[in-house]
């Protein structure tokens, strides 16, 4: 099974502070790579797919980026809506695992 | 708009059974993939495997055992996740999803809607 390792686990952060949240594959996943965003009681949500292309209806403060083992997730000026929790997921191989989660807190 | 419902949650005993299903609407269940993925009480996300709504057929993670069963009712446009002798472990949310494609060849694909969640409970 690929392995994806998320860091950090948490990071608390001020509403306008630029966050950044990587996430490493134990192989290479070319660029299947997808982020989510979750909430307590809620569905998760999709943000990135195919590691770069914003879904469509998130904002645009939302970017990912990276290839082969390493990703990240930015995003450029933190609302308070954003206060959640963010996986990686690859979907290059069966199965398809999911990062730890990043938990992003209000500082 | 596409739309996943899921069933509501659920309270069961050890070594019990349960039936969770996901009706889609907005779209043709069989055009689309079905995965299912968990969520563990302070847990991460789980991918459990998919199931392919154009022929039926499923895939479980490795780890998973014979208790759980993806099945599909395309007269209804509904995907179901069956657990049985449950256990207490077993108590999670249970999210159903629907794969997107890039293109043609199913690569790559991402989880572009997903059901609101079930949660089972196992407790005596």
């Amino acid at each position: 099974d690929i392995q994806m390792t998320q860091s950090p686990s948490s990071v608390s952060a001020s509403v306008g502070d630029r966050v950044t949240i990587t996430c490493r594959a134990s192989q290479s996943i070319s660029t299947y790579l997808n982020w989510y965003q979750h909430k307590p009681g809620k569905a998760p949500n999709l943000l990135i797919y195919a590691a770069s292309s914003l879904q469509s209806g998130v904002p645009s403060r939302f970017s990912g980026s990276g290839s082969g083992t390493d990703f990240t997730l930015t995003i450029g000026s933190l609302q308070p809506e954003d206060f959640a929790t963010y996986y990686c997921q690859q979907s290059y191989i069966t199965p398809q695992t999911f990062g730890q989660g990043t938990k992003v807190e209000i500082k | 708009q596409v739309q996943l419902v899921q069933s509501g949650s659920e309270l069961k005993k050890p070594g019990a059974s349960v039936k969770v299903s996901c009706k889609a609407s907005g779209y043709t269940i069989t055009t689309n993939a079905i995965n299912w993925v968990r969520q563990a009480p302070g847990q991460g996300l789980e991918w459990m495997g998919w199931i392919n709504t154009n022929t039926g057929n499923p895939t479980y993670a490795q780890g998973l055992t014979g208790r759980f069963v993806f099945s599909l009712d395309t007269s209804v446009n509904t995907a179901y996740l069956q657990i049985s002798s449950l256990k207490a472990e077993d108590t999670a949310v249970y999210y159903c999803a629907r794969v997107e494609y890039y293109d043609s060849s199913g690569y790559p694909n991402w989880l572009d809607s997903w059901g609101q969640g079930t949660l089972v409970t196992v407790s005596s």
